[in-house]
């Protein structure tokens, strides 16, 4: 199993970015999958949750993601995107991609997956 | 800030049963997760559903939930695991985490 993200890069407030999780070694398209935030030093925030494709990829977001950040999914490439406008000082930190606790068909128990994150900062 | 409010920091002497607690309004109705994290390395999943062990999770970790407060027990605790310790509840729509527990292994 394995989430990978990329797309992290020094940006200036005002910017966007886009940064991507490509996920491998689990059924995708069974998955949720969410953005999870963490600024240097400081604890985790959940950012958003993308629902499954025959869910309608219905989409919830945190409100300081609402309105600027956008998760999309495309499961032919088993990647989840983070789409992320008008970026702010505060939007630094890691940015991960989970699947949060799960279970999935034909995988056994529980599971919660998480990549090394990606890292995000917005300075001038 | 986080609406789940867990204690900034506790300590434990080796062998003994260290407790961390989480409580808020969002809480009171939902289930609780709780993650580990040590410096420089993704979250790991210790309980979910309140009370459960992912496969692979020792024994000695454990949790329970009473009212709006969620609890995270661990004993005989070892040197392994000193960490920061998260909570995360989950409901329709969102999955807020508490602000993060600093477990230190005296």
């Amino acid at each position: 199993v394995q989430l990978v993200e990329s797309g992290g890069a020094f940006v200036k407030p005002g910017g966007s970015l886009r940064l991507s999780c490509a996920a491998s070694g689990f059924p995708f398209s069974d998955a949720w999958m969410s953005w999870v935030r963490q600024a240097p030093g400081k604890g985790l925030e959940w950012v958003g949750r993308i629902k499954r494709k025959t869910e309608g990829e219905s989409t919830d977001y945190a409100a300081p993601a609402r309105g600027r950040f956008t998760i999309l999914r495309d499961d032919s490439k088993t990647t989840v995107y983070l789409q992320m406008n008008g970026l702010r000082t505060e939007d630094t930190g890691l940015y991960y991609c989970t699947t949060g606790p799960t279970m999935l068909q034909g995988v056994k128990g529980t599971v919660d997956y998480w990549g090394q994150g990606t890292l995000v900062t917005v300075s001038s | 800030s986080s609406d789940l409010t867990q204690p900034p920091s506790v300590s434990v002497s080796p062998g003994q049963t260290a407790t961390i607690t989480c409580s808020g309004g969002k809480m009171g109705a939902l289930f609780a997760s709780w993650y580990q994290q040590k410096p420089g390395q993704s979250p790991l999943l210790v309980i979910y559903q309140d009370n459960k062990r992912p496969s692979g999770i020792p024994e000695r970790f454990s949790g329970s939930h009473s009212g709006n407060t969620a609890t995270l027990t661990i004993r005989g605790t070892q040197a392994i695991d000193e960490a920061d310790y998260y909570c995360q509840a989950w409901d329709t729509s969102s999955g807020v985490f508490g602000g993060g527990t600093r477990l230190t292994v005296l």
